[in-house]
């Protein structure tokens, strides 16, 4: 079992639609958890970072940790098509240590 | 957030050379670096961390006579691939983090395409 799972699509919304994505995971002392978004052939941008379980909102964007469940989400509400791109969760055990990432969700919404 | 570039941006080599990619943080010093390799549709994999003055850790399958690694000031880290061969082609990117007392994140470089012939 990889340590990190997401489903990489690829999804497809149309333009104004919530998107959900999510990844499990199987490494229980992961606290920190992270949500980045890459355009192809671009490095990746930091969308989201939560410390331990519950919600953050930072505009379109809601990122939910259920660490009982060892599963994350991102929510995008109103889809815009510059949100095309891929989408990877990413976590890690203490502040300092390596960043897991998951595989990646690749995302179009469509106009 | 703080930005990190890397250079050069795309790079085509023929087989058996080394090739240099930099990766600097601009605007901060950065204790640590990390150097990814991301194969097309798959997601990033972490090659080495390094910490400024100290030799790099290396991932468990990573050949670090291959992929030399170099992080001699807080700014700058380099990586080298030696004899470089077409399975290396590969975008490869860097992440700088440490800023202590701001953030624990790490801040990606834009990534740097290889190409080898």
């Amino acid at each position: 079992q990889k340590e990190v799972e997401q489903d990489p699509g690829p999804l497809s919304v149309p333009e104004g639609a919530i998107v959900s994505l999510n990844c499990t995971y199987s490494n229980s002392a992961f606290q920190y958890f992270m949500w980045y978004r890459q355009y192809s052939r671009k490095g990746p941008e930091l969308l989201m970072y939560t410390y331990s379980s519950g919600n953050k909102e930072d505009g379109r964007f809601t990122a939910q940790v259920d660490k009982s469940s060892k599963y994350i989400s991102l929510f995008i509400r109103d889809s815009q098509p510059s949100d095309s791109a891929t989408y990877l969760c990413a976590m890690r055990e203490t502040s300092y240590d390596k960043v897991i990432f998951g595989p990646g969700t690749s995302l179009s919404v469509i106009p | 957030g703080a930005v990190v570039s890397q250079h050069p941006s795309r790079v085509i080599c023929k087989s058996g050379t080394s090739v240099k990619i930099e990766c600097r943080s601009l605007d901060f010093q950065a204790t640590t670096m990390f150097w990814y390799r991301q194969f097309p549709k798959q997601s990033l994999m972490l090659m080495a961390t390094s910490n400024e003055g100290s030799k790099a850790t290396y991932e468990q399958g990573v050949e670090k006579d291959k992929f030399l690694i170099n992080h001699a000031s807080l700014t700058l880290s380099t990586l080298t691939v030696t004899s470089a061969h077409p399975e290396d082609s590969s975008f490869y990117i860097c992440s700088a983090g440490g800023l202590a007392g701001v953030t624990n994140e790490q801040f990606f470089g834009p990534g740097t395409r290889l190409t080898v012939l």
